[in-house]
């Protein structure tokens, strides 16, 4: 597989149990978030995204929330299972420009 | 489904050769980019396109060109490349700058 995640943080969770992903985002005036898997051998993948007028959105097992006083974005995913092992960014972009990403998280499921 | 063709998706290659990785897109979006992905410090954004004869550059551009002669390709070009470009690479596609990003499989790029 590829080598990016050699020093990203790690979250070992239970198979079956919720995971939270947090990610600290750098511009207040940040106005669109995304939230991207990647896994092994793949570029990232879409899984969600919020504009910065909402709080909280919701997806098929995941919700992303926004708290803008703090700068910070949470990925929870629900009754997490073996396939989501992966790696998880955050990106945030302000009036369509340039997508920053965050530095990832690498999630392990254990069975 | 967007579909985001990139080739090769393994290059090694010498200091000083030029070479090209080509992207391609089956969506017909405006936006292409292209990222690097390093060990620590995550994906950092190379050039963007927001339409044809247009790109402007992210933030770490230096060593690379782009070209947007139509719609659906967005090479990126290395004119001499050099060891510190060693990298994984992705060509990213969006319906418009503010929508999400289709990745390709990325370029695994070895510069000796």
């Amino acid at each position: 597989g590829e080598s990016v995640g050699l020093h990203l943080p790690t979250l070992s969770v239970q198979e079956g149990d919720n995971s939270i992903i947090n990610c600290a985002y750098s511009n207040s005036a940040s106005d669109y978030f995304i939230w991207y898997k990647q896994e092994s051998g793949k570029g990232p993948q879409f899984i969600i995204d919020i504009r910065s007028n909402m709080d909280k959105r919701q997806g098929q097992r995941v919700t992303v929330l926004l708290n803008k006083t703090v700068k910070h974005l949470s990925l929870q995913i629900a009754a997490t299972q073996p396939g989501d092992s992966a790696v998880y960014f955050c990106a945030e972009s302000l009036y369509g420009q340039n997508f920053v990403f965050g530095p990832g998280t690498r999630l392990s499921v254990l069975p | 489904e967007a579909q985001v063709t990139q080739n090769p998706r393994y290059l090694i290659t010498v200091t000083g050769k030029k070479l090209t990785v080509t992207c391609s897109q089956n969506m017909n979006h405006e936006y292409m980019s292209w990222y690097r992905q390093d060990p620590g410090l995550g994906l950092r954004q190379i050039y963007y396109s927001m339409n044809v004869e247009v790109t402007d550059k992210g933030d770490v551009p230096e060593g690379y060109k782009v070209s947007r002669k139509e719609k659906r390709n967005f090479p990126l070009i290395l004119e001499s490349p050099s060891p510190n470009q060693t990298s994984l690479y992705f060509c990213a596609i969006g319906r418009d700058g503010n929508s999400p990003l289709h990745f390709g499989n990325g370029t695994r790029l070895t510069v000796t």
